[in-house]
This record gives C-alpha cells, sequence and structure tokens, in this order.
C-alpha cells in the first residue's frame, strides 16, 4: 500500500519568512496530492491539492509542487502570518484527475507542527 | 453550518462498553469515509461508502468495528467492547461523485476510554 513521511516534524520561522514541508510518497499509483491545515480541536481543512498533470499550483502566499518522477511533493507558504500558525498534513490518493468519479482514500503523512512567531 | 457533522464531538466510556458515532456528510454527497487520528498522528483510513454500498475496509477496522450507511446518507460507526487503544479521534469525510476525490472533514468524535 501507499506510504507517506513528511518532514519536518515541526517547524518555527518568524513572521514573514516562508516556510517549507516536504513529503514523500510510494505508490507510483498515487496521482492526487492533498494539503490540509489542522489548527487545535479543529477539523482538517483542505488548503491546496495538485494532480499529476501539473508541476505546480498557487493560491495567493500558498504553493505546492510535485515532481512525479522523485515521489516527493512540497507545500510552500510565503510571507508566514501568525495565523498561519497549526499542523500541516500532506496526503495522497490514486484518485483519477479526469474526473470520472473513482473515488479512494487519503493516506497521510504524519504532520508538521508550524508555529510562526512575531 | 453545511458542513459535515458529527455527533457527539466528545465521548467518555468505560473499557467493554459499546459505543456509537454519527455522521452527517455534506449534502448530496455520495461519498463517506471515516477516518481515526491518534495524538500526533496523521489520520488512518479505516472505511469508506459510496451511497449505501460498504466498498473498503481497512484491517485497521477489527471485528468489534461496525460502520453503516443505511439510506446513503448519514453513517454510524460503532464501537463494541472498547479497548483502551480504541482512545482517538474519528473523523469523518465526505466527497461528491466526480469531485476529484476533495474529501471534506467533520470535526470529529474524540473517544476516551478508561
Amino acid at each position: 500500500g501507499e506510504n507517506v513521511e513528511q518532514h519536518p516534524s515541526t517547524l518555527s520561522v518568524q513572521e514573514g519568512d516562508s516556510a517549507v514541508i516536504k513529503c514523500t510518497y510510494s505508490d507510483s499509483a498515487s496521482n492526487y496530492f492533498p494539503w490540509y491545515k489542522q489548527e487545535l480541536g479543529k477539523r482538517p481543512q483542505l488548503i491546496i491539492d495538485i494532480r499529476s498533470n501539473v508541476g505546480e499550483k498557487k493560491d495567493q502566499r500558498i504553493a505546492v509542487t510535485l515532481n512525479k518522477t522523485a515521489k516527493h511533493f512540497s507545500l510552500h507558504i510565503t510571507e508566514t502570518q501568525p495565523e498561519d500558525s497549526a499542523v500541516y498534513f500532506c496526503a495522497a490518493s490514486p484518485a483519477n484527475y479526469i474526473n470520472t468519479g473513482t473515488a479512494s482514500k487519503l493516506t497521510f503523512g504524519t504532520g508538521t507542527r508550524l508555529q510562526v512567531t512575531l | 453550518d453545511t458542513g459535515v457533522s458529527q455527533d457527539p464531538r466528545h465521548k467518555i466510556t468505560k473499557r467493554g462498553q459499546n459505543v456509537t458515532f454519527r455522521c452527517d456528510p455534506i449534502s448530496e454527497h455520495n461519498r463517506l469515509y471515516w477516518y481515526r487520528q491518534t495524538l500526533g498522528q496523521g489520520p488512518e483510513f479505516l472505511t469508506y461508502f459510496q451511497n449505501e454500498a460498504q466498498l473498503e475496509k481497512s484491517r485497521l477496522l477489527s471485528d468489534r468495528f461496525s460502520a453503516e450507511r443505511p439510506k446513503g446518507s448519514f453513517s454510524t460507526l460503532e464501537i463494541q467492547r472498547t479497548e483502551q487503544g480504541d482512545s482517538a479521534m474519528y473523523l469523518c469525510a465526505s466527497s461528491p461523485y466526480g469531485g476529484g476525490n476533495i474529501q471534506y472533514f467533520g470535526a470529529g468524535t474524540r473517544l476516551s476510554v478508561l
């Protein structure tokens, strides 16, 4: 089955700096890679995702890159703010990006606790 | 609130008791997932429904666990003869058909087995 590794487990940055979280996956059939943000006591919230037909995707201060050959993908947060402090999870799934209705379980990484200090 | 709803939010039980959790997915989402999350870990897949059919179960789902989605809407997860190792956050997620597997999570039910 799929195995997702995530690094680092904790990350502390100063406000305004950039943060990078990296994940690797093992199953070459995986082609959908979402990132979730989870604040203490709250639900995991999808913040960005990427499918294997693209190498990079941006949404304001957040970007995700994917290297299918190396089987790794990364989350980049620029101009970090205190409200970015949370646990971030990457995940992988062999969902069909053509949107034919295939659905599958998400395999998650172990999470990165990001602390943005003033 | 039109998001995924889970009830109860917290459950404290004694070892050996049975517990049942409920998940109400986003309206018209035909796919529903259960995950378990322990402290410091990412969510782990337990089982998945498409409409009322249970299509996949993880090996984590022992015979003490059973899940149902009788009318293809809400789902229940029951744990019989709870053990201390069952203490965790139980998360539910839903996804629409053709949604490319984008999953929306509920806030979870935190189970504590004493």
